[in-house]
This record gives C-alpha cells, structure tokens and sequence, in this order.
C-alpha cells in the first residue's frame, strides 16, 4: 500500500511569487494534516481537514495560504506571495476516519520549501 | 495546554555508546506520547508509542522509552549505538479536541554517531 506522498520535494521560489504544494494521503483516509517546520524549530500543525471539509485551520499563519481538499481525496496548499519567513519544510499526514479520532498519522517525507 | 520540551539540539556519541535523548511533556489530559524519527530525504516514522498499559515501550530498531507520569517524562534510549541512527529524532505528544487528535512536537534532537 502506498503511503503519504507530497509534490514537490523540494521547492525553491522567489519572493513574492506563488507556490503550490500537493498532498496525496493514504487512500482511504478521511483525515488530512498539514503540518511545517520552520528551520530549527518545533513541527507547527496548520490544519486537518476530514474528507473536504475543514475540521480545524488554527495554525495558518496568515491569509497568504490557502488549503483545499476538493472531493476529499489530495490536497494543495497554496501560498501567495510568498514571504521569506514561509521557507521551512511541510508535512503531510493522513489518518483513517475511526471513532473518537484515535486513528494513527502517518507521515509524508514533506517538501522543503526555500523563499529567496 | 500541551506543550513538549526536548533537551539538547543536538547529541553525540560514540558507535557502540548508550543513546538517551531527552523528552518532557506538559498536558493536562493523560497523554499519548511518541517518538517520530526523520532520516536524511525521508518523512516522519514512527519509533514508537505510548498509549496506555505498561510504561515501558519497546519500538523499532532497538529504540524503547519509559513514560514517568512523575517525572512527565517521556525518554527515548538504546543500549548500542549504531551509525545508521543518525538521524533526528521528534517527541510528541497526541491529546484529542472536540472528537478530534491534534499533535503537538517538540523541537527536535539530531543525534550524531561518531566511528
């Protein structure tokens, strides 16, 4: 079974221009997490969606991202424009949608994202 | 609030050597806790987990962690180090809000093993 893929690896843009990144769960999943890490700091949630829906977006910086899980299948996060403090590596994780929400994440290897 | 501190940024040590890397987590519900490991160009694997039952938790190449409610402590060892362990490792602590997990890390520890 496939696991957790995310696109690109790695991403390296300008200031001020657009990035897309793509999230592919497990299949089966209902639950989906965006995660990222900042250089040298801790992994900080963004958000989780279950199926298409956004469950909880409380860790999105700011409204330069933008996520959507059309059809509740992959995901795209956006972020227009880009700033500098947006570099960092994102993380994607999927969870199956059992009772209670005690269902394990399993993580994509994330893109590491560079704004210049 | 859930919070996870992990102590040293970085630590050494010899191949061969005991690896102890450090984990303290602050939650006001009991905890689930974890172990994720990140090799160099790969994703988030799970050593291990704690969840409930015995305190003591083995995980995958060798790696096993004890949970000290006491202590809220949450420490990751292996008795030998092996150079394919250089890696970096991320404690975390997993709590459930309105039905739902949300996860919380700790910054991160890179363990180095030196020949």
């Amino acid at each position: 079974e496939a696991g957790v893929t995310q696109f690109p690896s790695h991403s390296v843009i300008e200031k001020g221009q657009t990035v897309t990144l793509r999230c592919d769960p497990i299949s089966g999943h209902d639950n989906l997490y965006w995660y990222r890490r900042v250089m040298g700091k801790e992994i900080k949630f963004l958000l989780h969606f279950v199926k298409e829906s956004k469950q909880d977006e409380s860790g999105m910086p700011n409204n330069r991202f933008l996520a959507e899980r059309t059809g509740g299948t992959y995901s795209t996060l956006k972020v227009q424009p880009a700033e500098l403090e947006d570099s960092g590596v994102y993380f994607c994780a999927s969870s199956q949608g059992l009772p209670g929400g005690r269902s394990e994440q399993y993580f994509g290897p994330g893109t590491r994202l560079t704004v210049t | 609030a859930q919070s996870v501190t992990q102590l040293g940024s970085h630590v050494s040590v010899s191949e061969g050597a005991l690896v102890l890397l450090r984990c303290n987590y602050s939650s006001s519900v009991p905890p689930y806790l974890f172990w994720y490991v990140q090799y160099p160009n790969q994703g988030l694997q799970l050593l291990l987990k704690y969840t409930t039952g015995a305190t003591l938790v083995k995980g995958i190449n060798g790696f096993e962690a004890e949970f000290k409610k006491s202590e809220t402590s949450f420490h990751l060892t292996k008795p030998s180090a092996h150079m394919s362990d250089a890696a970096e490792y991320f404690c975390a602590v997993r709590f459930y809000s309105g039905g739902y997990q949300k996860v919380t890390f700790g910054t991160g520890t890179k363990l180095q093993v030196i020949p």
